[in-house]
């Protein structure tokens, strides 16, 4: 059983905020992965880790920033929300494998 | 472009019948191959994974790969209501994150 979290789970904002979706996970996996997915669509890959201080950008541009200080902790900042930044952003981890494990997700709305 | 494809769907079944969900791939030096299951409005949950060519059972599921012919699928045995959800399939090449195929929705009728 995964033990990967995120938080807050919903969150609704106003145009021009700064948020930070949380994502932590219990199992000491190396990789760490941020995706968003709107309703019904594919998921997109917006940011990765392999380790400690290591931070790739996916395939969606995205203004977005991620951090990752600690193993367990890879949070994701959005500088300046904006309503096309509404989904669900899902948050994940592997081993060596490439076994991802999905947190229950962050869904976001900015009005 | 390494890319991942999968019919969308949806794929109707009958209760009790076999489901069967391919996924094709484009890069030949993809070597780990992974199903999940995702119902609507939840996060995706790994289902099965597969690395070597052939047919690995779990329970209902079955994943069936082909690496000569980039061809990987899953059958789902007795399909249930139950198993109603989109089917996502991911294949990775060492070094590089997981690419998911667009998934395929499967609906199972009582």
């Amino acid at each position: 059983e995964a033990d990967i979290y995120q938080t807050p789970r919903y969150l609704v904002i106003g145009t021009g905020k700064k948020i930070t979706l949380e994502c932590s996970q219990t199992m000491g996996h190396d990789k760490m992965y941020w995706y968003q997915q709107d309703p019904g669509m594919e998921l997109h890959l917006i940011h990765y880790s392999y380790g400690v201080n290591s931070t790739e950008k996916g395939d969606l541009s995205s203004e977005s920033t991620v951090s990752r200080i600690r193993t367990e902790h890879f949070p994701l900042t959005l500088e300046s929300a904006r309503p096309s930044h509404t989904s669900q952003y899902l948050c994940a981890s592997s081993w060596q494998k490439d076994e991802q494990y999905f947190g229950p997700g962050t869904r976001l709305t900015v009005t | 472009q390494k890319e991942v494809e999968q019919n969308s769907g949806p794929l109707s079944v009958p209760e009790g019948a076999i489901a069967s969900l391919n996924c094709t791939y484009s890069d030949r030096g993809s070597q780990s191959f992974f199903w999940y299951r995702q119902y609507s409005g939840k996060s995706p949950e790994l289902i099965m994974f597969i690395y070597s060519n052939g047919d690995k059972e779990d329970g209902r599921f079955t994943a069936q790969l082909n690496k000569a012919s980039q061809y990987v699928s899953l059958l789902i045995r007795d399909s249930q209501p139950s198993d109603s959800a989109t089917y996502l399939c991911a294949v990775n090449q060492a070094g590089t994150a997981l690419i998911f195929g667009k998934g395929t929705t499967l609906s199972v009728s009582s």
